[in-house]
């Protein structure tokens, strides 16, 4: 089955600075890569996504790269402000075979964004 | 239009007790999804139901666990004799269809075994 690794599992960024989180996975077949962000005690949302197609995916100050090569994505947030503190989850999935989207979701990432 | 609901937000229970999660999915949706988030990890998959397939149940980590959704739309997840490792936040998510939808996760439910 699918694997997700994603790192770092804290990080720590002056508001203005940008802030970037790394997954990978293993199974060369995912071809959907979702990321969510959930605040303390809220439900995950997702912000942004990619598909296997495309290598890039930009909203506003929210980015997605994807390698498939190498099988990592990553998620980029610039000018970063204290309302983007929070956990970001990446994950991913096959969802063209198979029945169904069932997403491999990483450890999560938390975002602390300091004034 | 309301979003996926879920009941209750918080269960205590002891230890070998059943309980039951619910989940209300967003209207029109067919695709239903159950997840475990354990402290500090990520989300785990459970279960998914498509409309009138039979459910994915791969994700199931033993048979103590089980799930039905009732005329396509509410999903109800039973776990019998709870154990102490089985306290998460049990989270359902829907989405319009199987594939290539977004999942619209609800606000959980916050199990504890005692």
């Amino acid at each position: 089955g699918e694997n997700v690794e994603q790192h770092p599992s804290t990080l720590s960024v002056q508001e203005g600075d940008s802030a970037v989180i790394k997954c990978t996975y293993s199974d060369s077949a995912s071809n959907y890569f979702p990321w969510y962000k959930q605040e303390l005690g809220k439900r995950p949302q997702l912000i942004i996504d990619i598909r296997s197609n495309v290598g890039e995916k930009k909203d506003q100050r929210i980015a997605v790269t994807l390698n498939k090569t190498a099988k990592h994505f990553s998620l980029h947030i610039t000018e970063t402000q204290p309302e983007d503190s929070a956990v970001y989850f990446c994950a991913a999935s096959d969802e063209l075979t198979g029945g169904g989207n069932k997403l491999t979701f990483g450890t999560g990432t938390q975002l602390k964004v300091e004034l | 239009g309301a979003g996926v609901s879920q009941s209750p937000s918080n269960k205590v229970t002891e230890k070998g007790k059943d309980v039951e999660l619910r989940c209300d999915p967003i209207s029109g949706h067919t695709a239903l999804y159950w997840y475990r988030q354990s402290l500090g990890q990520g989300l785990e998959f459970l279960i998914y139901f498509q409309g009138n397939s039979a459910p994915d149940k791969s994700g199931l980590p033993s048979d103590r666990f089980s799930a039905e959704r009732t005329g396509g739309s509410v999903s109800t997840l039973t776990i019998q004799r709870t154990q102490q490792e089985d306290s998460a936040v049990y989270l359902c998510a829907s989405s319009l269809s199987g594939r290539r939808e977004t999942q619209y996760f609800g606000p959980g439910t916050r199990l504890l075994v005692l």
